[in-house]
């Protein structure tokens, strides 16, 4: 059974970047998209962007155009999400997620956490 | 818009039926299917409800989804005290040309 396991928590500083590891135990990733979410202290879900591992192409909310890059190495079955220009706001837990007929596979989630 | 809009927060004893809302705009509910998570404190979303009305193996028969219009719905019958947790609803906004998540629904069990 397929599992996405995330790489662990993360303290920057501001203006720094932070790189997100998340990788398919038990499989690959086949044909399927990955996207981030990330979900700040007390609030809901935001949809970073995703990538499609087999092609590798990525597409992102515009909110984090610039700043994030989303990426793949498909001979590990791992994506990756990179968030530069880090700001207190950033502090949040991303996850990184399977879509199959909706977002069916989750990783544990990555707090990641901005502070000076 | 930038969430779909979701009650903050809503409530049932045990063995009750509860409903959530999700209202939306015709850039996403009105033209897309709508998904629902549960997440439970601590923990990872987890898929609920798919294409409207569709639950993933092992989801119980007591949650079900309705669409209508710019509208969805999430309906939990005989109300237990573990279906306590964060809802969100969530679809693609053509806008956004990515998902869309409600703001999300905290629901106790009395």
């Amino acid at each position: 059974q397929v599992q996405l396991v995330q790489s662990g928590a993360e303290v920057k500083k501001p203006g720094s970047s932070v790189k997100v590891s998340c990788k398919a135990s038990g499989g690959t990733f086949s044909s399927y998209t990955i996207s981030w979410v990330r979900q700040a202290p007390g609030q809901g879900l935001e949809w970073m962007g995703r990538i499609i591992p087999i092609l590798g192409i990525a597409n992102y909310a515009q909110k984090f155009q610039g700043r994030v890059t989303i990426t793949a190495d498909k001979s590990t079955s791992t994506a990756y999400m990179e968030l530069s220009s880090l700001r207190s706001e950033d502090t949040a837990v991303y996850y990184c997620a399977r879509w199959g007929s909706g977002y069916d596979l989750w990783g544990q989630g990555t707090l990641v956490t901005v502070s000076s | 818009q930038s969430v779909l809009t979701q009650p903050p927060s809503a409530s049932g004893t045990p063995g009750q039926r509860v409903t959530i809302s999700c209202s939306g705009s015709s850039s996403n509910i009105g033209t897309n299917t709508v998904n629902w998570y549960q997440q439970l404190p601590g923990t990872a979303p987890k898929l609920l409800i798919y294409s409207n009305n569709q639950r993933p193996s092992g989801v119980p028969d007591r949650f079900s989804g309705s669409k209508s219009g710019t509208s969805a719905s999430l309906a939990i019958s005989g109300l237990q005290s573990e279906d306590e947790a964060d809802y969100y609803c969530a679809a693609w906004d053509d806008s956004l040309n990515g998902p869309l998540f409600g703001g999300g629904t905290k629901l106790t069990v009395l």
